[in-house]
């Protein structure tokens, strides 16, 4: 059974801080990983996917690395602010019509 | 450009009855698939319908059928409800062949509560 695992459960920051956490999947047979961002009352929306070993993806003040030789991928927010404040998902995908698979998510409050 | 639409938003059902659940595609995806997320999860694949036909399924029991229609719309169905299938139930849809590098655009979500 495929695992998908992120850490910190839960963040809570100060407005201006940078933060990161990070998703661990299994490191054979990778084909993608993706992160979402899961505002409270909306629909989960998609940050990044990234294939590459070594990959690093940026979207405004949020990016990402990914190393899939061990399997983790960071998230990292600079100056996070209180719109940041969401629930981070990861899911990895093995083969290319894979199902995905969800990792549980981080839930990142920023506190103004 | 409507996004993913799901319906019903919320639904309460008792032990043993039937659901049907409603989502249509972001215009253009002919892809979906379908999530559930439990409390404190992240969300579980079910399956996912190209061209009319279920292609992937996960662990999830014969209970749980899916439909999709010509307009690529898509219905997900639980016979015989238990209390464990209360949930977020997430559609999400993607475009062409559906590889695993696209991104997926998930709608609101249909919340079901069994009692």
């Amino acid at each position: 059974i495929l695992n998908v695992e992120q850490s910190p459960q839960s963040l809570h920051v100060q407005e201006g801080d940078s933060t990161n956490f990070t998703c661990s999947f299994p490191s054979s047979n990778f084909y993608a990983l993706h992160w979402y961002r899961w505002e409270t009352a909306k629909s989960p929306e998609a940050l990044f996917v990234m294939t590459l070993n070594g990959d690093e993806k940026k979207k405004g003040r949020i990016s990402a690395t990914l190393n899939t030789k061990e399997g983790y991928s960071y998230l990292y927010i600079k100056g996070s602010q209180p719109e940041d404040s969401a629930t981070y998902l990861c899911a990895f995908g093995e083969t290319s019509y894979d199902k995905v698979i969800f990792g549980p998510g981080t839930s990142l409050s920023v506190i103004p | 450009d409507a996004g993913v639409t799901q319906s019903p938003t919320h639904l309460i059902k008792t032990r043993g009855q039937q659901v049907t659940l409603r989502c249509s595609p972001k215009s253009g995806h002919d892809t979906v698939s379908w999530y559930q997320q439990a409390l404190g999860q992240g969300p579980q694949f079910i399956f996912q319908y190209y061209e009319e036909e279920e292609r992937q399924r996960g662990n999830f029991p014969d209970r749980f059928s899916g439909h999709q229609f010509p307009n690529y719309s898509s219905e997900l169905n639980v016979n015989a409800l238990l209390l464990g299938d209360s949930a977020l139930y997430l559609c999400a849809s993607s475009p062409g062949l559906a590889e695993y590098t696209d991104t997926q655009y998930f709608g609101p979500g249909t919340r079901l509560t069994v009692l």
